[in-house]
């Protein structure tokens, strides 16, 4: 079954709204999450890392107060794009390591479109 | 240069061939290497692990050359459902303790009949 949930799989939005995307663990606690995008015919690429009771890290180029990442428990880690324009259309995706590996799940992804 | 480089394909065979994927990295301290599968529209999902020795599943071998920083990917008898993206993905160390996952550009196979 699926480790982890992403909440909504598909948003279409006006720009200069704020959306949130949650990504759920489901069948044990992380305490480090990881959020990813992926623009249309392009690889993935990690936009930061969610900690869980601290702050993200936020890869280079990728603007924190643009993304919000909150990591409040250990098995919810959300997602806000503020002020979203249209070239903040992408696929995004969060995971979380997969136990003993040096690889990681990854939810289903959440569909966003900003108009 | 990229990190991580896949030929971006499309590859198109007819079922029951033989497909080669090929991958190069660029940063040569990587520690893990990883074969995903990307189906159309829906999230990355692990194939396989690569090791040095290369290794097998079933209709599946992967090798990893380090000294070349070469990965590659075997599909013997390619069957309908084996079209998908296939990701070549990179543990390059580094950051939390779980290390940062690069991803090459995927190779894109279609298999048809």
């Amino acid at each position: 079954g699926a480790v982890v949930s992403q909440h909504p799989s598909r948003v279409i939005c006006k720009s200069g709204t704020s959306v949130k995307i949650e990504c759920r663990s489901l069948d044990f606690q992380a305490t480090t999450m990881f959020w990813y995008r992926q623009f249309p015919k392009q690889s993935l690429m990690l936009m930061a890392t969610s900690n869980e009771g601290s702050k993200a890290t936020y890869e280079q180029g990728v603007e924190k107060d643009k993304f919000l990442i909150n990591h409040a428990s250990l098995t919810l880690s959300t997602l806000t794009v503020t002020s979203a324009h249209p070239e903040d259309s992408s696929f995004y995706i969060c995971s979380l390591p997969r136990p003993n590996t040096d690889t990681q799940y990854f939810g289903p992804g959440t569909r966003l479109t900003v108009l | 240069r990229k990190e991580v480089e896949q030929d971006p394909g499309p590859f198109n065979v007819p079922e029951g061939a033989t497909v080669a994927f090929n991958c190069t990295y660029s940063n040569s301290a990587s520690q893990s290497f990883f074969w995903y599968r990307q189906d159309c529209r829906k999230e990355p999902k692990l194939l396989m692990s690569v090791y040095s020795s290369g290794n097998e599943d079933g209709r599946f071998t992967a090798q990893l050359n380090r000294a070349s920083q070469y990965i590659s990917l075997l599909i013997r008898d390619s069957k309908l459902s084996d079209s998908a993206t296939y990701l070549c993905v990179v543990n390059t160390g580094g950051g939390t303790s779980y290390g940062k996952l690069t991803f090459g550009q995927g190779t894109i196979l279609t298999v048809h009949p």
